[in-house]
């Protein structure tokens, strides 16, 4: 079955510093979904990527999709405190979306 | 308009009781999943509908778990007789269309705890 697969699994970065968290898929998917799920909160829709090689920005967060619709990555610029919270990904096959295990980022101030 | 509402937010239950939860999707939202979700992990599928049809229950984990979404609206999550693995976070996610733009948007989710 479609396995989803995302590193590292926590984060812990100084305010000001980069973060990267990347996600790979067993399979090809049609899009590739990121939520952002702060403690003891639900997951919350930021972006969807469906084209290959798509890359699409929000503000400090830069999202990207591999020419070969397997893999994806998020990158924050200069984190802040208010990132807080665990980014997942989730790869959509044809009508399940799989959820990888999550990134936990820690922002230090 | 309102979010996606699930309740009850928080449901205690002895081993071998029986409990529903409720979920509300957004108003018009074609389809609704439900997923669990365990401390420290992602979100696990466990159903889909499309209106009213259940499309994909591949993710129940024991015929146990018994989903409806009878009027393609609101839709009941049942799981019979309890068990202490059943004890996660059970979140209900709608989404206006189908397939291809599967944005998701979460309801608060139900702690079940089982004793």
């Amino acid at each position: 079955g479609q396995q989803v697969m995302q590193i590292p699994q926590y984060q812990h970065v100084q305010e000001g510093e980069d973060f990267t968290t990347y996600c790979n898929s067993s399979t090809t998917l049609s899009n590739i979904q990121w939520y952002k799920q702060r403690p003891g909160g639900h997951p919350v829709f930021l972006i969807q990527l469906v084209k290959s090689g798509e890359v699409k920005k929000q503000k400090r967060l830069t999202f990207q999709f591999g020419e070969a619709k397997k893999n994806s990555s998020l990158h924050i610029t200069a984190t802040q405190t208010t990132d807080v919270g665990t980014y997942f990904c989730a790869g959509q096959g044809y009508q399940k979306v799989t959820f990888g295990i999550g990134t936990k980022l820690q922002v230090i101030p | 308009g309102a979010g996606v509402s699930q309740s009850p937010r928080y449901k205690v239950a002895k081993r071998g009781q029986d409990v529903a939860l409720r979920c509300d999707p957004i108003s018009g939202h074609v389809s609704l999943f439900w997923y669990q979700q365990a401390l420290g992990q992602g979100p696990e599928f466990l159903t889909y509908f499309q209106n009213e049809a259940q499309l994909d229950k591949s993710g129940l984990p024991s015929d146990r778990f018994f989903a409806e979404r009878p009027e393609g609206s609101v839709s009941t999550l049942k799981i019979q007789r309890t068990q202490q693995e059943d004890s996660a976070v059970y979140l209900c996610a709608s989404s206006l269309v189908r397939r291809e733009r599967l944005e998701q948007y979460f309801g608060p989710g139900t702690r079940l705890t089982v004793t």
